[in-house]
């Protein structure tokens, strides 16, 4: 069975600095992965999605996640961080053989003026 | 317009009550999900249905009864909740394995 582990829970960063949200995975193959977001109140919507190829992925909102399969990681970034991205992001990993889709926890980003 | 629809966007609901959430997809998917939502918990797989067929019964109790009459409509029944059952209730849609799309969601309060 895959699983997802976000290691941070709660992330502050200041207006304009760099953001980089971590996400390890664990399955057996070479998984699906994704990175989505959640404003409060709302539902999730995808920022960007690997499935095979190119391992550096770009994403809507300026962001991008890079997929390490030496590291089972999948780690998302954006160079220059407005405060419209304070939200809650979620890492997830599809399986290619059924239609489970795991989450994980969840980071908080918090962006400061 | 998000291509997934949910409502109601908020229920409150006692224990003893009888309540179905509605969900529908404009996108043409063949693959419709359940997840639940809950404070400080990772989203939770509730439900799977592949062109109408449950393919996926995540352990869930027999007091929440899912229905997918056809590809663009899912349902999901609720009786005799409890009040650990209050969550967001997400709906989402997929074409095959691809990415899903979410619905904005259900907030269910049970009192």
């Amino acid at each position: 069975a895959q699983s997802v582990t976000q290691p941070d829970i709660h992330i502050t960063v200041s207006e304009g600095a760099s953001l980089e949200l971590r996400c390890n995975y664990s399955y057996g193959a070479t998984p699906y992965l994704f990175w989505y977001v959640q404003s409060p109140g709302q539902g999730l919507q995808l920022l960007l999605k690997y499935f095979s190829g190119d391992t550096l992925v770009q994403g809507i909102k300026g962001f991008e996640a890079e997929f390490k399969r030496s590291q089972s990681s999948f780690n998302l970034r954006k160079p220059s961080v407005h405060w419209s991205d304070a939200a809650e992001y979620f890492c997830a990993v599809g399986s290619t053989n059924d239609y489970k889709l795991s989450f994980g926890a969840g980071t908080t980003v918090t962006v400061r003026a | 317009e998000t291509g997934v629809t949910q409502t109601p966007r908020h229920l409150v609901m006692g224990m003893t009550n009888k309540k179905s959430l509605k969900c529908e997809q404009h996108l043409g998917h063949n693959a419709m999900y359940w997840y639940k939502q809950s404070a400080k918990k990772p989203l939770e797989l509730m439900f799977v249905y592949n062109f109408k067929e449950q393919t996926e019964n995540n352990s869930v109790p027999s007091r929440f009864s899912p229905e997918c009459p056809n590809s663009s409509h899912l349902f999901l029944h609720l009786h005799t909740l409890q009040p650990e059952d209050s969550a967001l209730y997400l709906c989402a849609s997929s074409q095959n394995r691809a990415e899903a799309f979410f619905g904005q969601g259900t907030r269910l309060t049970v009192v």
